[in-house]
């Protein structure tokens, strides 16, 4: 059983482009959240995606922007990079469906994204 | 705003010894509390999950408690080992009408266990 999995594994941009990262949710789970954890911080909530819909949002800029598909699986979209943007971004995922009572979320590995 | 400190932000101890990391949380409305371990540019791994309703958990030689009232969790190893050494990370999330919900995480313990 796969668990969560997010690519790129690293990433390089200058300030300015835009972003794309991907990930595909733990089989069985229907909803992914998007975190951005800064070097030496907790994991700050972005988003999170439930029947392709942006279901809550955190005190995050719209040039961060997501997706999912009907496969469960997401994206996460920055435009105009800043400097401040460099972290780590983390991808969970959970599920609604009956039965899951405790909605403990599993994370990915997380995608580097360094800003130059 | 639900805030979550985790005091002290690092911790190194001998190996062997047992030792407890702190978590407090600013509001009491949660529906369930996570410990996660986090190694040096990795993801999170979840150790455990208490819910609300619960006052601990434990597996292996990990066991967190639970006090909704005073918004605090505690998590225990016990027996500490070289490998133990990491960052661990409290997280709560609190009820809406959505069922799975954001979690609000602390900054954080680093963990050094020293042979």
């Amino acid at each position: 059983d796969a668990g969560v999995t997010q690519s790129p594994t690293h990433l390089i941009k200058t300030r300015g482009q835009q972003v794309t990262l991907r990930c595909s949710p733990k089989s069985g789970h229907d909803t992914v959240s998007w975190y951005q954890q800064a070097l030496g911080q907790g994991p700050q909530f972005i988003f999170q995606y439930y029947e392709e819909e942006e279901r809550q949002r955190g005190n995050f800029p719209d040039r961060f922007s997501g997706h999912q598909f009907p496969n469960y699986s997401s994206e996460l979209n920055v435009n105009a990079l800043l400097l401040g943007d460099s972290a780590l971004y983390l991808c969970a995922s959970s599920s609604v469906r009956t039965g899951q009572v405790t909605y403990e979320q599993y994370f990915g590995p997380g995608t580097r994204l360094t800003v130059t | 705003k639900q805030e979550v400190t985790q005091i002290p932000a690092a911790l190194s101890v001998p190996e062997g010894e047992n030792l407890v990391l702190n978590c407090s949380f600013t509001d009491s409305a949660i529906y369930n509390l996570q410990w996660f371990r986090q190694d040096p540019g990795k993801g999170l791994t979840s150790l455990l999950l208490i819910q609300s309703s619960q006052r601990e958990q434990t597996s292996g030689r990990l066991n967190a408690s639970l006090d909704k009232s005073s918004g605090r969790s505690t998590l225990y190893i016990a027996a500490s080992q070289p490998g133990d050494s990491a960052t661990y990370l409290c997280a709560v999330s609190q009820p809406s009408n959505f069922g799975n919900e954001k979690l609000t995480f602390g900054t954080g313990t680093r963990l050094t266990i020293i042979p």
